[in-house]
């Protein structure tokens, strides 16, 4: 078990650019999720695949961010043209059906 | 908005004291998940709840959940610096989705 990794581990951007992030989740699990962490906050979530399938999004997620889980294995979260409201933590978790969640170590974005 | 209220939002012991933090909601969660997350770090489960009443206990740390599955509490016995970090508290309401408490930052200096 070499746990949920996530690429990259910061990622500082200009306002209006568009950023990706990657996550890699533990290999027998078939649910992905994805929520966003700022300062003093807990986790908020984003958005939920069961394999390839998005069954979820939060209104959280504006129209400028999509995700995608392509073949039920890693998936990407995209943010275009990024604000700086856009700045925080994105957490990836996996789990197998309603196990627990095992988090990623997250990307930090700062967009300046 | 957060579904759940964790109290106190910070709390700094000497080593060897005990600390309760406090989880509490207007909801009832069919379970409820304490995690612990370092700096920089992912959140990491400590323990699921499931049963209203239910009691657990992890070496020093003993966890509740209360009858109605509203509220929870963790009790830390003879912190440790190692107990360093901040606490969240997560309510499952359907068999996917967490919704996080704030957390309480936990500083024990030795």
């Amino acid at each position: 078990d070499t746990g949920v990794s996530q690429d990259p581990r910061h990622k500082i951007t200009k306002r209006g650019q568009n950023v990706t992030f990657r996550c890699d989740p533990i290999s027998e699990h078939n649910r992905l999720y994805w929520y966003r962490q700022t300062l003093g906050q807990g986790p908020e979530f984003l958005t939920y695949f069961q394999n390839e399938a998005q069954l979820e999004k939060s209104r959280l997620l504006s129209d400028r961010f999509s995700a995608e889980r392509p073949k039920g294995s890693f998936s990407t979260l995209e943010i275009q043209r990024t604000e700086q409201g856009d700045s925080a933590m994105y957490l990836c978790a996996s789990s197998y059906a309603v196990s627990p969640l095992h988090f990623g170590n997250g990307t930090r974005l700062t967009v300046t | 908005t957060q579904l759940l209220e964790q109290s106190p939002q910070f709390l700094s012991i000497q080593e060897g004291e005990n600390l309760t933090v406090y989880c509490n909601s207007s909801s009832v969660f069919s379970s409820l998940q304490w995690y612990r997350q370092e700096p920089g770090e992912g959140p990491v489960l400590l323990v699921t709840v499931v049963t209203g009443g239910e009691v657990k206990k992890l070496k020093r740390l003993t966890f509740q959940f209360g009858d109605a599955r509203k509220d929870s509490s963790l009790h830390i016995t003879a912190a440790q610096p190692g107990d360093t970090g901040l606490y969240l508290c997560a309510g499952g309401s359907n068999d996917y989705k967490l919704s996080f408490g704030a957390g309480t930052t936990v500083t024990v200096r030795a």
